[in-house]
């Protein structure tokens, strides 16, 4: 079945840091990709997705892209922020399942 | 206007007690999911139902049972919960053929 690989955590920058987080899958044709959120104490928020090779998906200053070649879909954000401290997950949607979860990994950010 | 609710947001029981948590969406979608997250916050997903029916039933503890009374519900019973079964749960919805899941704030379970 399908599988999604995140770098382990935690992750800990200082603000105005660079952020790549790196996740790559596994899936028999071509999966929906996402990044999800979570904030402390809080349910899982839609970050961004990409839906085919190629596509580019970005919101908050986040951006990744759906890489093909290398089956990635790497997240990053130019400047990271206190507020961006949260845990960070991977999925994968194939159509006929539910989606397939990283283990997230836990972003720090210090003043 | 909660998009997927669950209720309650915490539970604290002992073992051998049985629980139940619901969830409701008001997205007027018609898949729903329990999904399992433990202590070092990996999700795994239990169940799925599509239109009331079960889709998807991973392994779980028969002690586990999902009841959807209808497209807008699933609720989740637990019977002789165990230590182990501590975690948080979540419920999640969404739309056939769209890929977007919306997810509830999640149910803290502590078995003591």
């Amino acid at each position: 079945g399908d599988s999604v690989t995140q770098m382990e955590g935690p992750v800990t920058l200082s603000e105005e840091a660079f952020l790549t987080i790196n996740c790559t899958y596994t899936a028999t044709g071509y999966p929906s990709l996402f990044w999800y959120v979570q904030y402390p104490g809080e349910g899982l928020q839609l970050l961004l997705k990409a839906t085919k090779a190629d596509d580019k998906g970005s919101n908050k200053g986040f951006e990744a892209t759906y890489r093909k070649e290398t089956t990635s879909f790497h997240l990053e954000k130019g400047s990271v922020q206190v507020s961006d401290s949260a845990v960070y997950f991977c999925a994968s949607y194939s159509g006929n399942t539910p989606l397939v979860f990283g283990k997230g990994t836990r972003l720090s950010v210090i003043a | 206007d909660t998009a997927v609710s669950q209720t309650p947001k915490y539970l604290v029981t002992q073992m051998g007690n049985d629980k139940s948590i619901k969830c409701e969406q008001n997205l007027g979608h018609d898949t729903m999911y329990w999904y399992k997250q433990d202590s070092k916050k990996f999700l795994k997903i239990m169940f799925s139902y599509n239109n009331k029916e079960l889709i998807i039933n991973e392994t779980v503890p028969n002690r586990f049972s999902p009841k959807s009374p209808d497209k807008a519900h699933l609720n989740l019973h637990i019977n002789s919960l165990e230590l182990g079964d501590s975690a948080v749960y979540f419920c999640a919805s969404s739309l056939t053929g769209n890929t977007e899941a919306f997810f509830g704030q999640g149910t803290r379970l502590t078995v003591v």
